[in-house]
C-alpha cells in the first residue's frame, strides 16, 4: 500500500514568511509524528498526534510552530514568521499505534533565506 | 533521561568487508523499544528492525545482523559482505514501550557508512 507522503518536497521562503507543510499518513495509522532533521541538532521530535486526542506539543521549539490534524488523518505543520534557523528537513512518520513502528515520509526540505 | 549514542560518526570500508555499527543507549524505563533506520542519499528514513527490551535474541536478516545486550545497554548492527548500496547514514533509536506514552523516537546522531568498490 501507499506509504507516508509529504508535500511540498522542497520549499524556499523568505525570512518572516509563514509556511505550511503537509503530511498524509499511511491509511489506518492512528499515530502521527513530526520530526525535524538539521545538521546541528540531528533528528528532533516536534509533535505527536494520537487519533483525535489533543496533540503532545512538548517538542515544538517555539510558539511560531503549530500543527493540526484534520479528521484523524492529514496533518499540517505551520511555521509562522520563519527564521533562518528553521531551515531543515521536516519529516513526518506514522504508526499503527502510539507504540508501534514508525514509518517515515520523504520529508520536506525547507530553506529560509 | 533517555539518550542514544552512536560514537562512530563516519566509517569507510571496501566492498565485501564486514562492518559493525555501534549503538549505546540510556534509559530508566524497564520496557522500551530499540530501532535501526537507514537513510540513503535520497533522504528517506527506511525502517530496518525493531526490538523490545524483553527480547534479547540476536537477529539475522540476510547480510544484516543485530546484537542486543541489555547488560551493556548496546544494540549493535553488523553488515556482512558490505556492498556499495549499503552506503547510507544509519540511525539507532529508542522509544518508550508503555500504552499511553507518546512513543516518540530518541535518535542517535547517526553513523555515515561509505562502502567503496
Amino acid at each position: 500500500g501507499a506509504g507516508v507522503s509529504q508535500s511540498p518536497s522542497n520549499k524556499v521562503t523568505e525570512k518572516g514568511k509563514d509556511v505550511e507543510l503537509r503530511c498524509d499518513p499511511i491509511s489506518g495509522h492512528t499515530a502521527l509524528y513530526w520530526y525535524r532533521q538539521s545538521l546541528g541538532q540531528g533528528l528532533e521530535f516536534l509533535i505527536y498526534f494520537q487519533g483525535n486526542s489533543a496533540p503532545d506539543k512538548s517538542g515544538l521549539p517555539s510558539d511560531r510552530f503549530s500543527a493540526e490534524r484534520t479528521g484523524g488523518s492529514v496533518s499540517t505543520l505551520t511555521i509562522q514568521r520563519t527564521q533562518q534557523e528553521d531551515s531543515a528537513v521536516y519529516l513526518c512518520a506514522s504508526s499503527l499505534l502510539g507504540i508501534g513502528t514508525q514509518y517515515f515520509g520523504p520529508g520536506t526540505r525547507l530553506l529560509v533565506l | 533521561a533517555q539518550k542514544v549514542t552512536q560514537a562512530q560518526t563516519e566509517i569507510s570500508v571496501v566492498e565485501k568487508e564486514d562492518v559493525t555499527l555501534d549503538c549505546v543507549y540510556e534509559t530508566r524505563d524497564t520496557t522500551y523499544y530499540l530501532f535501526w533506520y537507514k537513510q540513503p542519499p535520497s533522504g528517506e528514513l527506511v525502517f530496518l528492525i525493531r526490538r523490545n527490551s524483553f527480547d534479547e535474541q540476536n537477529e539475522i536478516s540476510g547480510r544484516y545482523s543485530w546484537n542486543f545486550q541489555k547488560s551493556t545497554s548496546s544494540f549493535n548492527f553488523t553488515i556482512t559482505a558490505s556492498q556499495v548500496v549499503d552506503s547510507a547514514v544509519y540511525f539507532c533509536a529508542l522509544s518508550e514501550f508503555r500504552l499511553g506514552s507518546q512513543g516518540n523516537l530518541i535518535f542517535g546522531k547517526g553513523t555515515k557508512l561509505s562502502v567503496k568498490p
